[in-house]
């Protein structure tokens, strides 16, 4: 399959702290990225997309940024919160949309 | 509420076995996609039906096959179980056309 990775395994931040959770990509021909956000027991819950024509999009709270000249993609997220505990992944979207590959995720933990 | 509902939640099979696991996607879904995800590792795409063709396929063996239903649910078939298979399957389902997936919660396979 394709690689999809992520810098840090791991990440705590402090509640109200800004939180950038990065990922690497090998595909220069992927159509599309997407950060999940994944809590215990559960399955991965749609947080923003990019295709791969813009480098910048912002939601609520939560900014995606992509370079693609390095291959790099992050998420950045405000003020962020206890509720924003979870395990983020990013995934790379190929061959118009029927192939989907993810990174190992990155655990984020927020602390009170 | 996800919209995309995978039973069982949890399953123990013997090594050899078949197993089938099913989905009932979002209403007007018409793309589903399953994922094998090992523990501490991010979802792997196994496959993508469309209009009940497999339209895109990750680096998985023919024992792992599909079948998707015009009423909007799906199965996930696997053959000669092996030991490495126990992991969490998730069934997914979007649009076609639009890339944000539903995921559902998973069902926990375990072989013995």
């Amino acid at each position: 399959g394709e690689s999809v990775g992520l810098h840090l395994p791991t990440l705590s931040v402090q509640e109200g702290d800004n939180s950038i959770i990065n990922c690497a990509y090998s595909n220069s021909a992927s159509d599309y990225f997407i950060w999940y956000k994944q809590e215990s027991g559960k399955g991965p819950q749609f947080i923003i997309d990019i295709r791969s024509n813009m480098d910048k999009r912002q939601g609520q709270r939560v900014t995606v940024l992509l370079n693609k000249t390095v291959k790099h993609l992050s998420l950045q997220i405000a003020a962020t919160q206890p509720g924003d505990s979870a395990v983020y992944f990013c995934a790379e979207v190929l061959n118009t949309g029927n192939q989907f590959y993810f990174g190992t995720g990155t655990s984020l933990t927020v602390i009170p | 509420e996800t919209g995309v509902t995978q039973s069982p939640t949890h399953l123990i099979k013997t090594r050899g076995q078949q197993v089938t696991l099913r989905c009932s996607s979002q209403s007007g879904h018409n793309t589903v996609s399953w994922y094998q995800q090992a523990l501490g590792q991010g979802p792997q795409f196994i496959f993508q039906y469309y209009r009940e063709e497999e339209n895109g396929r990750g680096n998985f063996p023919p024992r792992f096959s599909g079948l998707q239903f015009p009423n909007y649910s799906s199965e996930l078939n696997v053959n000669a179980l092996e030991l490495d298979d126990s992991a969490l399957y998730l069934c997914a389902s979007r649009l076609q056309g639009r890339y944000g997936y539903t995921f559902g919660s998973g069902t926990r396979l375990t072989v013995v």
